[in-house]
């Protein structure tokens, strides 16, 4: 079946290290992105890749880094600098970023904590 | 700029009643707008989308969405309420700014169906 992976499901991490959250595609999409979800203010963007070898920041990038080394992958970095990284994080994609009216696919989404 | 706004963050119904989650929206250009649902700790799915072709709009489960320009608005709609509808529901509009289709997320209705 065709869809997006993300793993780990759960994450913990002790203060003042990096983590880094794995997202997978098989739909062939260009773009993907990088949402974090906390409650009661809906998703806010991190980043965004329409092609491969390029990504542009997104609302709340500081604290965070990816890469776009393939098609199918667009991992996230949660890094020290991030003061406040416990939330749920969901990676998505579209067919290509470029087109207005098309809608994005999610994965199901890691819960970070940091303890 | 785009934005929505979800005028109720919670709303309960009961199994077997009408089920409205209101969505009003700003755009400076004729807006692609969708609604997705969120089960507890899961991903988002697709409801349905609004992309400038008929006004009312059909969704999976039963659900659907009119779209009214002179109002701003886009609610949600089932004309009968089951129990596994009972999640999180956003609505989203697509930001047409520049060269990339970015999703702007309203904060989230969060629907309970009652026996």
């Amino acid at each position: 079946d065709g869809g997006i992976t993300q793993s780990p499901k759960y994450l913990f991490r002790k203060e003042g290290q990096n983590v880094t959250l794995s997202c997978e595609q098989n739909l062939n999409h260009d773009a993907m992105y990088w949402y974090r979800q906390d409650p009661g203010q809906g998703l806010r963007l991190i980043y965004y890749s329409q092609i491969v070898n390029d990504f542009q920041k997104g609302d709340i990038a500081e604290g965070y880094s990816v890469s776009r080394e393939k098609k199918e992958s667009f991992p996230l970095t949660v890094t020290s600098a991030q003061k406040n990284p416990t939330a749920f994080y969901l990676c998505a994609s579209s067919i290509s970023g470029a087109l207005w009216n098309t809608e994005a696919f999610f994965g199901q989404g890691t819960r970070l904590t940091v303890v | 700029a785009q934005s929505v706004t979800q005028l109720d963050s919670h709303v309960s119904v009961s199994e077997g009643t009408p089920v409205l989650l209101r969505c009003n929206y700003s755009s400076s250009y004729s807006p692609s707008l969708f609604w997705y649902v969120q089960h507890p700790n899961k991903g988002l799915q697709l409801l349905l989308k609004y992309t400038s072709a008929a006004t009312l709009v059909k969704g999976i489960n039963g659900f659907e969405a009119e779209f009214k320009k002179s109002e701003t608005s886009f609610h949600l709609t089932k004309p009968s309420a089951h129990m596994s509808d009972a999640a999180e529901y956003f609505c989203v509009v697509s930001d047409r700014r520049g060269a990339t289709n970015k999703l702007i997320f309203g904060t989230g209705t969060l629907l309970a169906v009652q026996p």
